[in-house]
Parts: structure tokens; C-alpha cells; sequence
């Protein structure tokens, strides 16, 4: 079963707006990833969160991670047409020294103009 | 420099045919990965290679499916007999290394679209 899933599936939002979504996982991670992947092109790391670090931030990208509640969310301020894209999340699920990512099914974010 | 680069970007292929996708990852990346992403739907890890090591080939489908690594370069994808669930995109990626907890970011390539009729 898909170690990370997504949440919303699909967001739809105006430009300036704010996005946020969110990552679920079930296994102890080491660290966790977003991807974002535009329509037809190929998939571009965002940012990487640590398992024992509980923010980080990237321009206008705010990722939190709880390891309690094994959840992520990545906010996108100030939203912008060319934000629309898929996100992803990614963990390497499994013990230490492992390396095996799995993705979720991702949220489908759309910026209205 | 260059990126991750795959062929060919489309491949339509008949039901029962051999197919055979190429990946080259970016210089001097010793991991490198092989994806599956069905239309609309996230990626699913197929195989991953890590210098000389042995791959992880957990990920894959069936026994149809195979991958090679020549050294820390290109890397190959074959999936014999394919059938129309095989349709999808290949996505294939690579990094500087696995590493200790995967902590290096992934560079994915533009992935081959594989259509089976």
C-alpha cells in the first residue's frame, strides 16, 4: 500500500491565495520529500524536511512535519498560476540506512488567473 | 550540465511485444531509479541501483519486467510481452547517492510514455 497519500486530491484556488496540503505516512521515515510535477513535464524537488526537524521554509514554501501524528503539510504562499502543478510527497518508509522512496498519489493543485 | 535524460519519449507498442527503455542519469550520480506512473495516479517504485551493489528490484510487477545498470551509467528497462496494463510512464531518476536514510535529492528524467494496443 502507498506509504504517502495526499490530501486534498484535487485543490482549486485563486492567485494570491494560499495552498495548503497535506502528506500522510504510516512507517517511522528519515526524512521526507515534495516533488512538484507540472502537466507533462518531469518531477522537480521542492524541499526536504529531516526527521528531527519540525519546519522548514523555501521562498514562499512552508513545509511542517510531525513525526507523532506521521503527517506532513507543504503551504504555498502568495499562489501563482504557474504553481499549478501535482504535488507529491515522498518518504523512505523504512528503517536507517535504506534509501527506497515511495511516493503518494499526490494533490493536484490548480491557480486560477 | 546535462540532466537525466530518457528515450524514446513515446513508445506505442502492440500487445505481446518486447520493449526496451533507455535512461541516462546525471554524471558522477551513482543511484539511480526506475518509476512507474499510471495517468493520473502517483509513482510507483519499480527498481533502484546504487553503484555496484546489488539492485532492489522489489518494485517490479511481474517477472516481465527487468532492468540493467551498466556500471554507474545508463541503465535499461525491458518489459517482455507487454501487456495493455503496462501502459503508463516510465519515469526514471537519479541521485548523488542513496546514502544513509535517502537524504539526497532525486533528478528525474522526462519519463517514456509506453502505450500497448
Amino acid at each position: 500500500s502507498q506509504q504517502g497519500e495526499e490530501d486534498p486530491q484535487a485543490l482549486s484556488i485563486q492567485e494570491g491565495e494560499n495552498a495548503t496540503m497535506n502528506c500522510s505516512y504510516k512507517t517511522s521515515i528519515n526524512n521526507l520529500q515534495w516533488y512538484r510535477q507540472n502537466s507533462g513535464r518531469g518531477l522537480v524537488h521542492l524541499i526536504l524536511i529531516r526527521s528531527n526537524e519540525r519546519e522548514k521554509h523555501s521562498g514562499r514554501l512552508r513545509v511542517t512535519l510531525d513525526t507523532s501524528k506521521k503527517s506532513s503539510s507543504l503551504l504555498i504562499t502568495a499562489s501563482r498560476a504557474a504553481d499549478t502543478a501535482s504535488y507529491f510527497c515522498a518518504t523512505d518508509g523504512a528503517p536507517s540506512g535504506t534509501y527506497k522512496y515511495i511516493f503518494g498519489t499526490g494533490t493536484r493543485l490548480k491557480v486560477l488567473a | 550540465g546535462a540532466g537525466v535524460s530518457q528515450s524514446p519519449s513515446n513508445k506505442v507498442t502492440e500487445k505481446g511485444k518486447d520493449v526496451e527503455l533507455r535512461c541516462d542519469p546525471i554524471s558522477g550520480h551513482t543511484a539511480l531509479y526506475w518509476y512507474r506512473q499510471r495517468l493520473g495516479q502517483g509513482l510507483e517504485f519499480l527498481i533502484y541501483f546504487q553503484g555496484n551493489s546489488a539492485p532492489d528490484k522489489s518494485g517490479l510487477p511481474s517477472d516481465r519486467f527487468s532492468a540493467e545498470r551498466t556500471g554507474e551509467s545508463v541503465s535499461t528497462l525491458t518489459i517482455q510481452r507487454t501487456q495493455q496494463e503496462d501502459s503508463a510512464v516510465y519515469l526514471c531518476a537519479s541521485s548523488l547517492s542513496a546514502g544513509s536514510g535517502g537524504r539526497y535529492e532525486q533528478y528525474f528524467g522526462p519519463g517514456t510514455r509506453l502505450t500497448v494496443t
